[in-house]
């Protein structure tokens, strides 16, 4: 079974600093990773996503994520955090390709101080 | 704007009512689903749906029901409301390995 382990219910970061967001998977096929960004009261916005092409994947607003097969890890990091990426991150596992159910991990919330 | 259509936004039941949660998409996406979200534990899948007429359980799909009669339409039921089912409901869909495109959200509150 496919799963997706997001580490640090909270993250709070200075604006300016580096965002990492942590997040582990377990899938016996390859999978397609993803990760969501949730604003208050709002739907759910793809950042970006890995679909066995680089491994290193750029997405919207400056963050991006690197695909680890040893180390069964998808991290999300930018930069330096600003305000408004203040939000609830989520990441996910689809496992046997694009179409297939996806399954997520329980969320990041990440605050960023001024 | 083509998208995910959810409504209603806002739903209050009472106990032992039933409901239809309505979701339309407008991208002939073949891949439908359902998740609920509540705090701590993430979105957990209902429902899915590879294409009209084909439906499937999810990790959490007690208590609810839905149908693929058309590819727009993916319509979730609540036969008989419980209080454990107060949460946000999310419709999804995707086509060719776009990603998942969400609907808003329908708020529900059973009281």
């Amino acid at each position: 079974a496919q799963s997706v382990t997001q580490l640090g219910s909270h993250v709070s970061v200075s604006e300016g600093a580096l965002v990492l967001l942590r997040c582990n998977y377990s899938s016996s096929v390859p999978p397609y990773l993803f990760w969501y960004v949730q604003y208050p009261n709002q739907g759910l916005q793809l950042l970006l996503k890995y679909t066995s092409a680089a491994t290193l994947v750029k997405g919207i607003n400056g963050f991006e994520a690197e695909f680890k097969k040893s180390e069964t890890s998808f991290h999300l990091t930018k930069p330096s955090a600003h305000m408004s990426d203040a939000a609830e991150y989520f990441c996910a596992v689809s496992p046997g390709g694009a179409t297939n159910k996806l399954i997520f991990g329980t969320g990041t919330l990440l605050a960023v101080q001024p | 704007n083509a998208g995910v259509t959810q409504t209603p936004k806002f739903q209050v039941l009472k106990t032992g009512q039933s409901m239809t949660l309505q979701c339309a998409q407008d991208m002939n996406h073949e891949y439908m689903s359902w998740y609920r979200q509540d705090p701590g534990m993430g979105l957990r899948l209902i429902h899915y749906s590879v294409g009209a007429g084909i439906t499937d359980q999810g990790e959490v799909p007690n208590g609810y029901n839905v149908s693929r009669s058309t590819t727009e339409d993916f319509p979730l039921r609540l036969l008989s409301a419980a209080p454990s089912q107060t949460s946000v409901y999310f419709c999804a869909s995707t086509g060719t390995g776009n990603g998942y495109t969400f609907g808003s959200g329908t708020r529900l509150t059973v009281v």
